[in-house]
């Protein structure tokens, strides 16, 4: 089955400064990668996606990379923000009927002030 | 306003006394599912559901139970709970019965304690 791993397991930025989480998946049909950030007492929430025709993804303050061949993708934040601090979970999936999401073991991110 | 509600948010109880705790979601959601949260474990899947009457084992089901008999409620059963089963449980709902490429939308959470 698919396994994704997380590192750094803890990232602790200045205000301002970029953080970056990478993430490898083990499993080459995998071709679904989302990212969930989950703040302190709350379920984790989708903030960004990619599939694996595209190689990045942007949204704002957040972007996604996706290299294929490496099996492994990234979450890029910008301008970081002490509303940033939370945990981050990365997933791959595959699409077919007996896929499943497979998470990674999560990041804890710190946005100092 | 969409969302997965779940019930109770904290329970405290002791071993082998059943406990059920419930997950609805208003979104008429084909795909539901359990996780639950442990400190570096991450998210480990206990069951899903496709669709109403349609369950299965994910990666941890032993000692958890699970029905679908309507499309919104997806309650997890623990019929002689445990203390390994102290974690922070997640019921989370998304559009696609089959494909595993679509939102899951978390419900904010129920921390179990088992003494």
């Amino acid at each position: 089955g698919e396994n994704v791993e997380q590192h750094p397991s803890t990232l602790s930025v200045q205000e301002g400064d970029s953080a970056v989480i990478k993430c490898t998946y083990s499993d080459s049909a995998s071709n679904y990668f989302p990212w969930y950030k989950q703040e302190l007492g709350k379920g984790p929430q989708l903030i960004i996606d990619i599939r694996s025709n595209v190689g990045e993804k942007k949204d704002q303050r957040i972007a996604v990379t996706l290299n294929k061949t490496a099996k492994h993708f990234s979450l890029h934040i910008t301008e970081t923000q002490p509303e940033d601090s939370a945990v981050y979970f990365c997933a791959a999936s595959s699409s077919g009927a007996n896929s499943k999401l497979t998470f990674g073991k999560g990041i804890t991110l710190s946005v100092r002030p | 306003e969409a969302q997965v509600t779940q019930n109770p948010r904290y329970l405290i109880t002791v071993t082998g006394k059943k406990l059920t705790v419930t997950c609805s979601q208003n979104m008429n959601h084909e795909y539901m599912s359990w996780y639950r949260q442990d400190p570096g474990l991450g998210l480990r899947q206990i069951y899903y559901s496709m669709n109403v009457e349609v369950t299965d084992k994910g990666d941890v089901p032993e000692g958890y139970k699970v029905s679908r008999k309507e499309k919104r409620n997806f309650p997890l059963i623990l019929e002689s709970p445990s203390p390994n089963q102290t974690s922070l449980y997640f019921c989370a709902s998304s559009f696609g019965g089959t494909a595993r490429t679509d939102t899951q939308y978390f419900g904010p959470g129920t921390r179990l304690t088992v003494l």
